[in-house]
């Protein structure tokens, strides 16, 4: 059964930073591009970076770059986000989401993350 | 990017009946490689998305024969059948075929009449 548990979410003061995880199982990670996408409470969904299977092809949203910076370590089925100069727009649920040809077929339960003084 | 557009925003269905949904893209999904890179997914309340329908038509695994996805180009429809209570949520349609450029519907909700 394929599960992604993201972690690492939670309160952060404008112009901090924050770093999520989302552990991968039940597939074979190292074969699959990995992406984040975030909700921001009550709104729909956006796309916020993506990385594929072996880290060499990485993009974001023009609303993230710069601040934000997606790796991945295969080793440890384990897919991050570093987010940094965080915003009050950043405060979402964000998703980790697998990437199968052009559509998102997994996805984790999400972790908050609040920017906020 | 690619704009994608929903309607209706909300839609209300008595169980057993049947719904469309429409969501219209603001350039064609039609890729060089001749795919259509549309797919449906839903969130339930306090869930996460999960996936519907790609590629326009195909079920994903598990996902029952009461949804089917249609369309073409810019136009697209998910229709559901026989509306069961755990049908009800948010629908988003989502496009891939601007690669690394994905973006999704505004969402149309599905309450019970």
């Amino acid at each position: 059964e394929v599960q992604l548990v993201e972690s690492g979410g939670g309160l952060v003061q404008p112009g901090r930073s924050l770093k999520l995880s989302c552990l991968a199982s039940g597939f074979t990670f190292s074969n699959y591009g990995m992406n984040w996408i975030r909700q921001a409470p009550g709104k729909g969904l956006e796309w916020v970076a993506s990385i594929s299977s072996s880290s060499s092809y990485i993009y974001y949203a023009d609303t993230v770059k710069g601040r934000f910076t997606i790796s991945r370590d295969n080793a440890k089925n384990t897919l991050y986000l570093q987010m940094t100069s965080l915003r009050s727009e950043d405060t979402a649920l964000y998703y980790c989401a697998r990437l199968n040809w052009r559509y998102f077929d997994y996805w984790g339960q999400g972790v908050m993350v609040t920017v906020s003084s | 990017d690619v704009v994608m557009t929903q309607t209706p925003v909300s839609l209300s269905v008595s169980l057993g009946g049947q719904v469309s949904i429409s969501c219209r893209s603001s350039q064609s999904l039609v890729h060089n490689n001749g795919n259509t890179y549309l797919s449906w997914y839903l969130q339930k309340p306090g869930q996460s998305p999960q996936l519907l329908i790609y590629k326009v038509s195909n079920r994903f695994s598990g996902i029952s024969d009461r949804f089917s996805g249609s369309g073409s180009g810019t136009d697209f429809t998910l229709k559901i059948s026989r509306v069961e209570p755990d049908d009800l949520g948010v629908y988003y349609c989502g496009q891939g075929t601007q690669y690394l450029m994905y973006t999704f519907g505004a969402g149309t909700k599905l309450e019970l009449k």
